[in-house]
């Protein structure tokens, strides 16, 4: 069965540091997506992905956030100076389509800031 | 705006007990997709039923049912006869169906823990 693979699963870094997560999307899947989960806390959307653009981005995906699809696989975050507060458990998934379709999740990427 | 309501913070049953988690949500849209999602302890997000607004049908698969109902704008899940595996948080999640709403509005979560 496909699925959303990401790397690293464990990510340690000193605040300031920049990061970069990794994710392979489902190869037929469309759209593409990133999410975050603060520990004990609820999912939060960052960002979609669609046709080489951003597609729509929330509150939290500030100037400090960029997304690339650098080649026909992968899809990846970077956070160019990271903080404190930006450790979480970070998500990737993937869509075929927009709106009347279930996204798929990733196994996340537990960033911890130092 | 939109919003997704999950009153119950956590909720622990005994082994074969019946159990219903509630969701409540808001849209001001009128075709809008509701979602259930299960993250066990491992903590990776699995998918387990996408509803559509139009579509008020409930849903059995297996030990699993959803009740739908729009006149009251909820989307409860039901696990009968629970089982240890069960336990895990469950995620309600809606997205409106409009332009600039690619992105999942996930409630809090319900922690469920199904004791032996």
């Amino acid at each position: 069965e496909p699925e959303v693979t990401q790397t690293p699963s464990h990510q340690v870094t000193q605040m300031g540091q920049e990061v970069i997560l990794r994710c392979v999307p489902i190869s037929n899947h469309l759209y593409f997506y990133w999410y975050r989960q603060i520990l004990g806390q609820k999912v939060e959307f960052l960002v979609s992905f669609y046709n080489n653009e951003i597609s729509e981005k929330s509150e939290i995906f500030d100037d400090q956030f960029s997304v690339e699809r650098p080649d026909g696989s992968n899809f990846t975050l970077k956070i160019r100076s990271t903080k404190l507060e930006d450790s979480a458990m970070y998500f990737c998934a993937s869509s075929v389509e927009r709106g009347n379709t279930e996204a798929f999740f990733g196994q996340g990427t537990r960033l911890t800031v130092v | 705006a939109q919003k997704v309501t999950q009153a119950q913070t956590e909720i622990s049953v005994v082994e074969k007990e019946d159990v219903t988690l509630d969701c409540v949500y808001e849209t001001r849209d009128t075709t809008y997709y509701l979602f259930w999602y299960k993250q066990p302890p491992s903590g990776e997000l699995v998918f387990l039923i996408r509803r559509n607004s139009f579509d008020e049908q409930n849903e059995i698969s297996g030990r699993y049912s959803w009740n739908f109902q729009k006149s009251t704008s909820s989307f409860n899940f039901t696990i009968t006869a629970s089982q240890v595996v069960d336990s895990a948080v469950y995620f309600c999640a809606l997205r409106n169906s409009g332009g600039g709403a690619d992105g999942l509005t996930f409630g809090k979560g319900t922690h469920l823990i199904i004791q032996p």
